[in-house]
């Protein structure tokens, strides 16, 4: 039962365009959701999160929109830049269900961004 | 840097072998999680340990064990291994599993069982 799911494994953008990056979740417990970046043959890193209790955060180039009615979140990166290709994990945390911070991550989208 | 440090980069074994994969966390953090990425595939939680107890088990193999120490850093057991457990295993550490905060990853550890 996949409770985080990326749709698209890839998406392709040109530089300074905007990129859109889109998750979908089942289980309406998440409390916390948050976007990593993976580059080849390194660990994730974060990107940007978002509280259950809020709809948008901010952090430069980067938002995260968060339709709880939905079970939808969405990454916005503007302008895209050639260095923004990589995979890109969404992940959820259910903090409740046994006082743990364990995350449960999406299979990634591959994103490539063109000069 | 994240902070994470995992130990070996690169292992090779073989078949009904057993190794260690090693994790020391960032300063301060109390909390170390273990997650398989095998093949492209997502990041799979296997278990998490909180301050030297066993908090939250996900669909961690009864052939892999863990556990983590008085210092902090914590170390998977997997034995008994198979073509399939070949896969990319991290290791993250946070501060505190409720608060809002991020859980950082280390590298990995990239295990081949032939």
């Amino acid at each position: 039962d996949q409770q985080v799911k990326q749709n698209s494994p890839s998406l392709s953008v040109q530089e300074g365009r905007i990129s859109i990056l889109n998750c979908d979740y089942t289980n309406s417990m998440f409390d916390y959701f948050l976007w990593y970046k993976k580059y080849p043959a390194e660990g994730p890193t974060f990107l940007i999160s978002i509280s259950s209790i809020k709809d948008k955060n901010e952090d430069g180039r980067f938002t995260v929109f968060l339709n709880k009615s939905a079970k939808h979140l969405s990454l916005h990166i503007v302008p895209s830049q050639p260095g923004d290709s990589a995979v890109y994990f969404c992940a959820a945390r259910d903090y409740y269900s046994g006082n743990t911070g364990k995350l449960i991550f999406g299979q990634g989208t591959t994103l490539q961004v063109k000069p | 840097d994240s902070g994470v440090t995992q130990t070996p980069k690169h292992l090779i074994t073989a078949t009904g072998q057993r190794v260690t994969l090693r994790c020391s966390p960032r300063s301060g953090d109390l909390s170390v999680y273990w997650y398989q990425q095998s093949l492209d595939q997502g990041l799979q939680f296997l278990i998490h340990y909180y301050n030297g107890e066993e908090r939250a088990k996900g669909n961690i193999l009864e052939r892999f064990s863990a556990q983590q120490f008085p210092d902090l850093h914590s170390e998977l057991n997997l034995s008994s291994l198979e073509l399939g457990d070949s896969a990319l295993y991290f290791c993250a550490s946070s501060v505190d599993p409720g608060r809002n905060t991020e859980a950082f990853f280390g590298q990995g550890t990239r295990l081949t069982v032939v």
